[in-house]
C-alpha cells in the first residue's frame, strides 16, 4: 500500500531542476507532498486533486496523472533551502500512507 | 497560533518497561494523527482520531500499543510493554478536520523513544 519514489536521492547544484516520482499500486482520489528537514517534523507542500485542482506552495510545481496512479514533483531553480526528503502521502479509503522518501540535497 | 506541542522530546527505556506521549493538538483541530516514524522511513500511520472518535487503527499494534484522546483534544499514546524495534520518532499531527480528500497536516515535534 505504501507508494514508491524516485530516486531515493538526488544531489543539485543551487539553481538546477529536479523531479521527484510517486508511484501507487492503488487508485487515487488525491495525493499530498511533504518536505521533512533532518531532525525536524514534515511539513505539508501541496495537495493534488483528481481533475487537476492543486493546493499548496507557490514556487513548487506538481502534476497527478490519476490512470497511472502517479504524481511528480517539479522543484525548479532550486535553493539552498529547498534540502530535505520528501514523501508523497496518497488516502485509499480511511488510511493514510506515506512514500519510501527522496533526499534531496541543494549544494552552493 | 500556536502548533502542536508533544512531551517528552526524548525518552529512553529498557525494554519491557512502558511508556507515554502525550500531544496538544492545534485549537480547533478535530482531526489527529499519530505516526511511528523509523529512523530512514517514511511516518506510518498508527491511528486516527476524529473528535474522541477512532476513525482507523488497522496498523497500530493493540498488544502493546493504546491510544485514547478524551474530550476530543489532548491525546496519549502508550506502549506497554515496550520492543527493541519500537524505537523510533513518534509524531502528533493534526488536521482541521477529516474530509475527502484530507486536510493538510500540522506535525508537532515529536517524540524521540530509544528503547535499550
Amino acid at each position: 500500500q505504501q507508494p514508491v519514489q524516485s530516486p531515493q536521492a538526488v544531489i543539485l547544484r543551487e539553481g538546477e531542476d529536479a523531479v521527484i516520482n510517486c508511484s501507487s499500486s492503488k487508485a487515487l482520489y488525491s495525493v499530498h507532498w511533504y518536505r521533512q528537514k533532518h531532525g525536524e517534523a514534515p511539513v505539508f507542500l501541496m495537495i493534488l486533486l483528481k481533475g487537476g485542482e492543486q493546493k499548496g506552495h507557490d514556487k513548487i510545481s506538481a502534476s497527478f496523472n490519476e490512470k497511472k496512479q502517479q504524481s511528480s514533483l517539479y522543484l525548479t531553480a532550486s535553493q539552498l533551502s529547498y534540502s530535505g526528503t520528501y514523501f508523497c502521502g496518497t488516502e485509499p479509503g480511511n488510511q493514510f500512507y506515506f512514500g519510501t522518501g527522496t533526499s534531496l540535497t541543494v549544494i552552493p | 497560533e500556536a502548533g502542536v506541542a508533544q512531551s517528552p522530546r526524548y525518552k529512553i527505556i529498557e525494554k519491557r518497561q512502558s511508556v507515554a506521549f502525550w500531544c496538544n493538538p492545534i485549537s480547533g483541530h478535530a482531526t489527529l494523527y499519530w505516526y511511528q516514524q523509523i529512523l530512514g522511513q517514511g511516518p506510518k500511520l498508527l491511528i486516527q482520531f476524529q473528535n474522541n472518535g477512532v476513525v482507523d487503527d488497522s496498523q497500530l499494534p493493540k498488544d502493546r500499543f493504546s491510544a485514547e484522546r478524551l474530550k476530543g483534544v489532548d491525546s496519549t499514546l502508550k506502549i506497554q510493554p515496550a520492543k527493541l524495534e519500537d524505537s523510533a520518532v513518534y509524531l502528533c499531527a493534526s488536521s482541521l478536520t477529516l474530509g475527502t480528500p484530507r486536510d493538510e497536516q500540522y506535525f508537532g515535534p515529536g517524540t524521540r523513544l530509544t528503547v535499550t
